[in-house]
Parts: structure tokens; sequence; C-alpha cells
């Protein structure tokens, strides 16, 4: 099983600022990455896949960047709507395998 | 608009069974796999399994292998996972999520989900 680690858990930033992501897989994925947004009491949005294509509707303040074992997601200037739990996927191999999620919260 | 509504969670005794289902609209679901996604309270994203499109493959985590089975009726636009042996820790709340093609990949569309509690 492949297994993914997310860093940091928890990330404290400000309106406007840059937020930077990080994933990391134990064993080669490609490029066969996704990314989700989860905010409290929803369900889970897909946000990238192919570890740098946005989803239909995802504003171009998210991109998505790494292959192989290393992958960064990046909020370039966050919104309010933005703070959120933020999972890491991989679909290379089976069993697919989530993160264990960055949650970011306002500072 | 693409619609996943699951439905059939509930309360139920340990070693028991549940039989959730998952009704999709406004996509040609018979083209598509479907995955079942599970989050415990306060805990993370765990995958549990998926059917290809056409059904001829099944996939699923270690911790539900041979307690699951995971089914789809494309003439009812309808996927089903039949969990049997329940245990405390698959209490969560079950999410239904649509494929982004015929095989078992990244997830595109999510449904809210329905909750299982596993308690005496």
């Amino acid at each position: 099983e492949i297994v993914m680690t997310q860093s940091p858990a928890t990330l404290s930033v400000s309106p406007g600022e840059r937020a930077t992501l990080s994933c990391r897989a134990s064993q080669s994925v490609g490029s066969n990455l996704a990314w989700y947004q989860q905010k409290p009491g929803q369900a889970p949005r897909l946000l990238i896949y192919g570890a740098s294509t946005r989803a239909t509707g995802i504003p171009a303040r998210f991109s998505g960047s790494g292959s192989g074992t290393e992958f960064t997601l990046t909020i370039s200037s966050l919104q309010s709507e933005d703070f959120a739990v933020y999972y890491c996927q991989q679909y290379n191999n089976w069993p697919l395998t989530f993160g264990p999620g960055t949650k970011v919260d306002i500072k | 608009e693409v619609q996943l509504l699951e439905s059939g969670g509930g309360l139920v005794q340990p070693g028991g069974s549940l039989r959730l289902s998952c009704a999709a609209s406004e996509f040609t679901f018979s083209t598509y796999g479907m995955s079942w996604v599970r989050q415990a309270p306060g805990k993370g994203l765990e995958w549990v399994s998926c059917i290809t499109a056409s059904a001829g493959n099944t996939y699923y985590a270690d911790s539900v292998q041979g307690r699951f089975t995971i089914s789809r009726d494309n003439s009812k636009n309808t996927v089903y996972l039949q969990m049997s042996s329940l245990r405390a820790e698959d209490t969560a709340v079950y999410y239904c999520a649509k494929s982004w093609r015929a095989n078992c990949y990244y997830m595109d569309v999510w449904g809210n989900g329905t909750t299982v509690t596993v308690s005496s």
C-alpha cells in the first residue's frame, strides 16, 4: 500500500497570503495525484488531478505541482472561503490512498 | 446538474448488516466507475471500494475486504454497498463518488454522504 503523508498538519495563514501544502508518497505515483478541499459538514471537492490540472470551476489561485513522490498545492492568495482541510490522494496503485490532510486556518 | 444521493445509513449493532445505496442523475452512469469513501468522526478520508463502469472489476480496502460488497445496477443508475459483520470502527459518514472515467481513479463528483453508526 502506498502511504501518503501531508505537511504541515495545520497551516495558519492570513487572508491574502500564500499557502503552500506538501504531500509525499511512500513510492512513486507518477503524476497520478489529486487534491481535494473539504469544509466542515460538507463533502470533499476535487481541486486538482494529474498533479497539476485544475478541475472544472476551480479558481486559478489554486495550483498543483510535482511528480513521483513529492507534490505541492499552492493557494496564491487565500480567500475567506479557502479555509478548509485539504487532502491529497494517489490513484496510481491499489488501494487508492489519501493523505491525512492539512487544515488551513485563519491566522 | 450531476448529482449523487446516498441513502441507507443508520444505527446497527456490531456484527449486523446494512446496505447503502447511491442514486445518480444527470450523467451517463453506465460509463463511469463509482467509489465509496468513508470518514470516521473527526478523522480523514478513507477509500473503501470501487466498481468499474461495466462492473467487471471491483476493488476493496483491506479493512473491508471480505465483509463489504460493492455492486451496481446500471438500469437504475444506482451503486450499492452491502456491509456485513459490521464493527465499531466502521462508524463513519459514507460518501458515494463518481470516478473520472470507466475505471477507478480520482473522484470528480461526490454525494453528501450517509451516516453509519455501529453500536450496541
